[in-house]
C-alpha cells in the first residue's frame, strides 16, 4: 500500500492554464506538506497543513492554492501556470506538529510549455 | 538566517568502504536535523531524525551525529552497497519561526 501517493505523476501543459495536484496518505498523520524541489534540486516548503487547518504558508505566488478536504488530503492548485513553476513538487505527511519523520511522495513532475 | 551547507556536492567510492557524509548549519539553535535520501525520479525517504538534545541516531548501517554547538552533522555508511547509491539530504527545523531549512545534499555513488 502506497503511503504518501500523488497524482499526476507527469505533468505537462501550456503557460496560462490552470491545474491541480492531488495528494492522499493513509498513514493517519496530522500534518501534510507541499514542496517545491528547483533545478538545482533544491526542496523549499511552500504550505503545512495540521488537521485541515494551514499552519505555514511559505512565500510563494498566490497563484498556488492548497486546499485540505480533510486531514487525509491535501491538494495544490496552481493558476494562471508560469514558465517559472516548471518543478518536481512533493507531498509530505507527518504524525503531529513537531516535525517528526516525514513520509513523502514521489514526486509530480510539472512541465510548462 | 540559517544556511545548511552540505559537503562534498558529489561523492564516489567503491563498494564496501565506510563513509561520511557532512551537513552544517549557521544557526545552533535547532529543534532537530532530518537525513533523508533521494532517488531519481522518486520522493524522499526519511533515514534519520536527530532531536537537538540528542547526539546520535542509528538504523541499521547508518549512523547520524549531531554537534549543536559547532553546527554539524555527519551521516556514516557502513560497508556501502550500490544500493546505496542516492541523493542524501539533510534538514533543520528551526521552531522559533517554523522554518525547515534544507541543504542542496550530497549526491552519493558506490561503485560495485
Amino acid at each position: 500500500d502506497t503511503a504518501v501517493s500523488q497524482t499526476p505523476k507527469y505533468l505537462v501543459t501550456q503557460m496560462g492554464n490552470d491545474k491541480s495536484i492531488k495528494c492522499e496518505q493513509n498513514l493517519g498523520h496530522d500534518t501534510m506538506y507541499w514542496y517545491k524541489q528547483d533545478s538545482k534540486k533544491f526542496l523549499k516548503i511552500m504550505f503545512s497543513y495540521n488537521n485541515k487547518e494551514l499552519i505555514i504558508n511559505e512565500t510563494v505566488p498566490n497563484r498556488f492554492s492548497p486546499k485540505s478536504p480533510d486531514k487525509a488530503h491535501l491538494n495544490l492548485h496552481i493558476n494562471s501556470l508560469e514558465l517559472g513553476d516548471s518543478a518536481v513538487y512533493f507531498c509530505a505527511s507527518s504524525p503531529g506538529t513537531a516535525w517528526g519523520p516525514q513520509h513523502f511522495g514521489d514526486g509530480t513532475r510539472l512541465s510548462i510549455l | 538566517k540559517q544556511e545548511v551547507t552540505q559537503i562534498p556536492a558529489a561523492l564516489s567510492v567503491p563498494e564496501g568502504e565506510n563513509l561520511v557524509l557532512n551537513c552544517s548549519f549557521t544557526d545552533s539553535a535547532i529543534y532537530n536535523l532530518q537525513w533523508f535520501r533521494q532517488d531519481p525520479g522518486k520522493g524522499l525517504t526519511s533515514l534519520l531524525l536527530i532531536q537537538s538534545s540528542q547526539r546520535e541516531q542509528t538504523s541499521g548501517r547508518l549512523n547520524a551525529s549531531l554537534d549543536k554547538s559547532s553546527g554539524r552533522s555527519t551521516l556514516y555508511i557502513a560497508a556501502s552497497q550500490p544500493g546505496d547509491s542516492a541523493t542524501y539530504l539533510c534538514a533543520v527545523f528551526m521552531d522559533s519561526n517554523y522554518q525547515l531549512i534544507w541543504g542542496a545534499g550530497t549526491k552519493l555513488i558506490i561503485k560495485p
